[in-house]
């Protein structure tokens, strides 16, 4: 079965603390994995996807297929940063598979 | 163009009503799509169109019934809803790669329904 799991629904660090949002998926193939994110009102906007390897606002994230791993990653956390975080991953097809979400708040 | 929009943004309907909800994307994407979302829940799937064709149908209730009538609009028709229906409705769109899979999905902001 497809599965994404967010073990933490919420997770409250301080400005300029490293930050580490946690995704485990469950997949017999070759997933696409995504990370969007939802600002207080506005739209879900893709943040990553893996096979981009890009570091957006300072964000990062690699997939480790040993693990079924897709964490996200800041060294710094800034204020801005404070939104809902989906990990997310697609498979053989158009279904997009989301797990429940990790509220970020960044504290000053 | 490179966004998705959606018409209205928040609609109030009671149960007996039919209303329309409306999607629209210029980005030249074939597959869009149709998820619910409740407060503080992931989105749900509820149908994909795919080259103007239903693809996937996520055991929707006949009450909520798409229609694709060319690439760049989706409508979701509603019928007879429930309270238990209200929620955040997103629309997105994505390209379709040369393997016939859907890429990224774009959003769009919505529409918040409310059924009394």
């Amino acid at each position: 079965a497809q599965r994404v799991t967010q073990p933490e629904k919420l997770l409250s660090v301080f400005k300029g603390a490293p930050v580490e949002l946690k995704c485990n998926y469950s997949y017999s193939g070759s997933p696409e994995l995504f990370w969007y994110v939802q600002y207080s009102r506005q739209r879900l906007q893709l943040l990553l996807r893996h096979i981009s390897r890009e570091s957006i606002k300072g964000f990062t994230a690699d997939l480790n297929k040993g693990e079924t791993s897709f964490h996200l990653k800041k060294p710094f956390a800034q204020e801005e940063d404070s939104a809902m975080y989906y990990c997310a991953l697609s498979g053989r097809t158009d279904k997009l598979i989301f797990g429940t979400g990790t509220r970020l708040q960044v504290f000053p | 163009d490179t966004e998705v929009t959606q018409t209205p943004k928040h609609l109030v309907m009671g149960m007996t009503n039919k209303k329309s909800l409306k999607c629209e994307q210029h980005m030249g994407h074939r597959a869009m799509y149709w998820y619910k979302q409740k407060a503080k829940k992931p989105p749900e799937l509820m149908f994909v169109y795919s080259y103007e064709k239903l693809s996937i149908n996520e055991s929707v209730p006949s009450r909520f019934s798409p229609e694709c009538p060319n690439s760049s609009l989706l409508n979701l028709h509603l019928h007879a809803l429930q309270p238990e229906d209200s929620a955040l409705y997103l629309c997105a769109s994505s390209q379709v790669g040369l393997t016939g899979k859907a890429d990224t999905q774009y959003f769009g902001p919505g529409t918040r329904l409310t059924v009394l």
